[in-house]
Parts: structure tokens; C-alpha cells; sequence
């Protein structure tokens, strides 16, 4: 079958760094993606890593290790319009989007 | 323009009504997508069209119909819904078809089935 794991609610604290994990189970890869949703709203793009490494935009960054079927999403300086819930996403092999449950977090002052 | 745009943002309907759900995207994207989210929970795909071809049909269904007048429109058309379709229905595009990167969403419409 095919999974996606990533971590159900997570607390930090305003200005700090925090990283929300994503490990994937699926049937060939064609790019992970991670979007950002608001309670009520649509998702809105972040990142997309198609090949190893990390990708860096402005205070996000996300890294993937296709070996280890593993992704992050870093958020640095949080602020607290940040409090929302991340959602990792996986491309298989027949391109179809395979989505995590998402991670709800929640930015303390 | 980088908008996905979704009409009604909101709609409630009774069982016996008949109602759609429409989308417009103006940046030339070839595939479109319905998905259907429920609280806490991830967007579940319903229908793709890519290049105005119904390609994916995620087993909905009948009473959920939908359409792609042209490749810019999408339609979702309801009748006879049930109270457990009560959800955010999501609009998506992207650039290519299922192969392209990333989807546009637009900002949903809650429906409410009484």
C-alpha cells in the first residue's frame, strides 16, 4: 500500500525553528510537495524536491532523501500567521498525488 | 493572473436539489482537478481532466457529475446529495497534465447538505 507519515500536531514558539518530518511509502516517485493550509482555506504551495537535497525559499526550506523515502519542511524565524497545518505530498508512479494526514501547527507568542 | 477561482464559496442544499460547483483558471493550464476535503483531514481526489478528457474518476459517485466545457472551465454538478457530501470541494489546476508540478488550488466551496 502506500503511506505518507508525518506528525499529527506539533508547538513552537514565535521567532524559533521548527521541522516537520515526513517519511513516504510509495509506488515510485516523481516529486514531493508540501503545502501550507489555513484553517477554512485551500492549500497553498510551498516546496517541491524532486531530486535529493535541499531547496531553500525565503525562511522555508524542505530536504529530501529519496533513499530513506524521507522529507522536511523547515520553517525559521516563525511568526504567528505560521500556525496552520503543513501537508506533504507524494507523486507515484502514475502521477497521482498521494497526500500525508497533514501536521496542525501551533505558533505560541 | 495565478488565480484559481470557485464559485459559490458557499452553498447549502437539500437532498432534492440540483446545484453545480464551478471553477475558471486563466493561466492556460491543461489539467483540472475536483478534490473533496473533510475537517482535519487531506484533500481526496474525485475527477481529473486532462486536456478537457475526463482521465481519472476516483470510483464517486453518480450523483456528482462532472464537466469541462473548455479548458479553462470546470464544472461539478450535484443532485440528490446525501449529508455525509457536506465537505470543501477544492478546484485545482496545473500546467501539463498529471505529469506537471505543482496543483493551484482555489479557495473551495464548503457545501452544507441538509
Amino acid at each position: 500500500g502506500q503511506n505518507i507519515d508525518q506528525p499529527t500536531e506539533m508547538t513552537a514558539t514565535e521567532g524559533a525553528i521548527v521541522q516537520i518530518n515526513c517519511t513516504y511509502q510509495t509506488s515510485g516517485f516523481n516529486g514531493l510537495f508540501w503545502y501550507q493550509q489555513h484553517a477554512g482555506e485551500a492549500p497553498t504551495f510551498l516546496s517541491y524536491n524532486v531530486l535529493d537535497g535541499l531547496e531553500e525559499k525565503g525562511r522555508f526550506s524542505s530536504f529530501l532523501s529519496r533513499s530513506k523515502g524521507y522529507s522536511y519542511l523547515l520553517l525559521k524565524e516563525l511568526q504567528m500567521k505560521d500556525s496552520a497545518s503543513y501537508l506533504c505530498a507524494v507523486k507515484d508512479s502514475n502521477y497521482q498525488l498521494i497526500w500525508g494526514a497533514g501536521t496542525k501547527l501551533i505558533i505560541k507568542p | 493572473d495565478t488565480e484559481v477561482t470557485q464559485t459559490p464559496k458557499h452553498l447549502v442544499m437539500g437532498m432534492t436539489n440540483k446545484k453545480s460547483l464551478k471553477c475558471e483558471q486563466h493561466m492556460g493550464h491543461r489539467a483540472m482537478y475536483w478534490y473533496k476535503q473533510k475537517a482535519k483531514k487531506p484533500p481526496e481526489l474525485m475527477f481529473v481532466y486532462s486536456y478537457e478528457k475526463l482521465s481519472i474518476n476516483e470510483s464517486v459517485p453518480s450523483r456528482f457529475s462532472p464537466e469541462c466545457p473548455n479548458s479553462s472551465l470546470l464544472n461539478l454538478h450535484l443532485h440528490a446529495l446525501q449529508p455525509e457530501d457536506s465537505a470543501l470541494y477544492l478546484c485545482a489546476s496545473s500546467q501539463e497534465g498529471l505529469s506537471s508540478g505543482e496543483l493551484f488550488f482555489g479557495e473551495g466551496s464548503r457545501l452544507t447538505v441538509l
